[in-house]
């Protein structure tokens, strides 16, 4: 079955520390977004990528970082420059950037103390 | 701001009655997408609606888009335990997608 894959569910780490969460996806899809949600918020764009060794800030980029290597790849780095880092993270793809519905993993849930 | 506004942020309705989310937006659109999230998991995408379309439909789900007031409602028929999640509209315009708070919608038994 085709889709999208987020590890590690559950992600503790402590302050200062720099941590990456991984994306997978298999559906042959040229983009591909970070988001990141609060308690009881919308999602909000830390990056995206229209196509491979390319990407684009969202509106909260700060503290943050990716690669797209390849195709079926977007981790993201939370570095310690990111203030708030703890929040659910969302992984998503789409066939192309216009157009086309975001397909989104199950999230990883990242805990910073 | 691209940003879609659903209205209202919290729904509570008897099961098998109907519910309607409402999504507004302030700039144009190529197109609008509704998704719902159950509580902890990712976002499943319900409808994408073109905005040269003005309905759409999928079994219980009935999407329709006003361009020229800028809004969007969701309507969701003869609602059951499951449809109990938040709905997201997301606004898709010249760059960027951007996702309004939500609607908390609960379902009683």
């Amino acid at each position: 079955d085709g889709g999208i894959t987020q590890s590690p569910k559950y992600l503790f780490r402590k302050e200062g520390q720099n941590v990456t969460l991984s994306c997978e996806q298999n559906l042959n899809h040229d983009a591909m977004y970070w988001y990141r949600q609060d308690p009881g918020q919308g999602l909000r764009l830390i990056y995206y990528s229209q196509i491979v060794n390319d990407f684009q800030k969202g509106d909260i980029a700060e503290g943050y970082s990716v690669s797209r290597e390849k195709k079926e790849s977007f981790p993201l780095t939370v570095t310690s420059a990111q203030k708030n880092p703890t929040a659910f993270y969302l992984c998503a793809s789409s066939i192309q950037y216009y157009n086309s519905p975001l397909h989104f993993g199950n999230g990883t849930r990242l805990t910073v103390t | 701001s691209q940003q879609g506004e659903e209205d209202p942020q919290a729904l509570s309705i008897q099961e098998g009655e109907n519910a309607t989310m409402n999504c507004s937006y302030k700039t144009s659109i190529n197109n609008l997408q509704w998704y719902r999230q159950n509580s902890g998991r990712g976002l499943v995408h319900l409808i994408l609606i073109r905005s040269n379309e003005r309905e759409k439909h999928s079994g219980r789900l009935r999407v329709t888009l006003d361009t020229s007031k800028k809004s969007s409602s969701l309507l969701i028929t003869a609602s059951r335990a499951a449809d109990t999640a938040s709905y997201f509209c997301i606004i898709q315009g010249a760059q960027k997608l951007v996702f309004g708070q939500g609607t908390r919608l609960t379902i009683n038994p």
